[in-house]
Parts: structure tokens; sequence; C-alpha cells
């Protein structure tokens, strides 16, 4: 069980803005550590989309953005396309477990 | 622009060791900006942290499976390598390399290699 929880799936047509939500405690984002948000596409390797809570890296488009506030941390896709559908993982650190954690992930689906 | 390559075995017997390499290219693995990590995917299941490693030779492992698991560096080569002894069927996943920021976050990784433990 990650002790980051998103929901397993969110689904939206193209055009909408979604957003996901990841859940944590006093011991990870709560605690004022950094959350940052990967997209995988089917059978690739993850790609970086957000770090340190509202970051982007070069070349990912503006329709991705993150925030956080208290213990939880949201990514928001605005103009939602077909090419993004995919698996979405947030990551923080975690003072308890003194390490990287994950969230289980959320299965984004395009209508 | 870092790259980096993961190369194995890809099937691994019960009870034997693991063992992986990553190769950086583009860069120096002596690079203080970075740590070197190792991130893992079980088939139709999600990411899961093994460890990171400093090119000092320090290194951070997750709880979960620090009692079997290693990770080296080995600067004259510019590769850092995963070894998970006594594997189980459990340890059966893709297998990521990947460059971690200072800020904890994962930059860049490599495409990643199926390893299978099975007899």
């Amino acid at each position: 069980q990650s002790v980051l929880t998103q929901p397993p799936s969110v689904s939206g047509a193209p055009g909408q803005r979604v957003t996901i939500s990841c859940t944590g405690s006093t011991s990870n984002i709560g605690a004022g550590y950094g959350v940052h948000w990967y997209q995988q596409l089917p059978g690739t390797a993850p790609k970086l989309l957000i770090y340190v809570n509202n970051n982007r890296p070069s070349g990912v488009s503006d329709r991705f953005s993150g925030s956080k506030t208290g213990t939880s941390a949201s990514l928001a896709i605005s103009g939602l396309q077909a090419e993004d559908a995919a698996d979405y993982y947030c990551q923080s650190y975690d003072s308890t477990l003194r390490g990287r954690v994950f969230g289980a992930g959320t299965k984004l689906t395009v209508l | 622009q870092l790259q980096l390559q993961e190369s194995g075995p890809g099937l691994v017997k019960p009870s034997e060791t693991l063992s992986l390499t990553c190769t950086v290219s583009g860069g120096s693995i002596t690079n203080n900006n970075y740590y070197w990590g190792w991130i893992r995917q079980p088939p139709g299941k999600g990411l899961e942290w093994i460890g990171s490693v400093y090119y000092s030779g320090t290194t951070y492992y997750t709880p979960s499976l620090k009692s079997r698991v290693t990770i080296s560096v080995d600067t004259s080569r510019n590769q850092f390598s995963l070894r998970v002894s006594s594997v189980t069927a459990a340890d059966t996943a893709v297998y990521y390399c990947a460059i971690e920021h200072r800020e904890d976050y994962f930059d860049f990784w490599g495409q990643g290699t199926l390893i299978t433990v099975s007899s």
C-alpha cells in the first residue's frame, strides 16, 4: 500500500480539464518535501512532468500544472488531448521511511 | 544530454542474485548535482523506488528491500550497478535506472529492462 494515495482512474473528454490528486501525510508532503509528477505512456519509461510541486521541465506543455496544499498535491491537465492518455504518478520523500515514495498511479482515459 | 542504458540477464532463477548495470553517457557520473537511482515496476503495477547512490559511494535504500539490495558505483566506467539477492517471483519487474536530482526527483530514465525470475 502506497503512502501517497492517488485515484486509480480519471477520465475526460477532449478539450476538458482534469485533475489528479495525491494525498500524503505529515511525514511526506505535509513535511514540506517536494511533490513530483511523472507521465508513463503505454510501453515506455516514465517521463518527468512536474518537479518540486509546480515546475515544468523544458519541453513539457503548459497544459500541465501542479499545485500543493497541506498534505496533498494535484496535477491539472487542461485542453485534454488524446495523446494525454497515460498513467500518472506522484512522488515525494518520506521522512519515516527515509526514502523516495511513489503513489500507486492514476490511469487517465480520454473519452 | 545525459543518457542511461540498463543491461542485465533477462532471466534469473529463484534464490539467485539479480545483477544489473546502468551505463551513463553524455556526462560524468561524478557530477555532484545528481544521485543515481534504481526503480522497478512489476508487470501491470506501479513504480517502486529501490535505492540510490552518490558518486562517492553513499547509498540509500528502501527499507523493504534493504536487506537484499546493494547498489554500487564505478566511476572509471561511468556505471552504477544493482544487485538483489535471494530473488523470488515477486522480484519480476521492469527495472529502470534514472538520474536523481538533489531535490529527490528523477530527471531522466533509462528505457528499462524486464527481469523475469523463473526456474
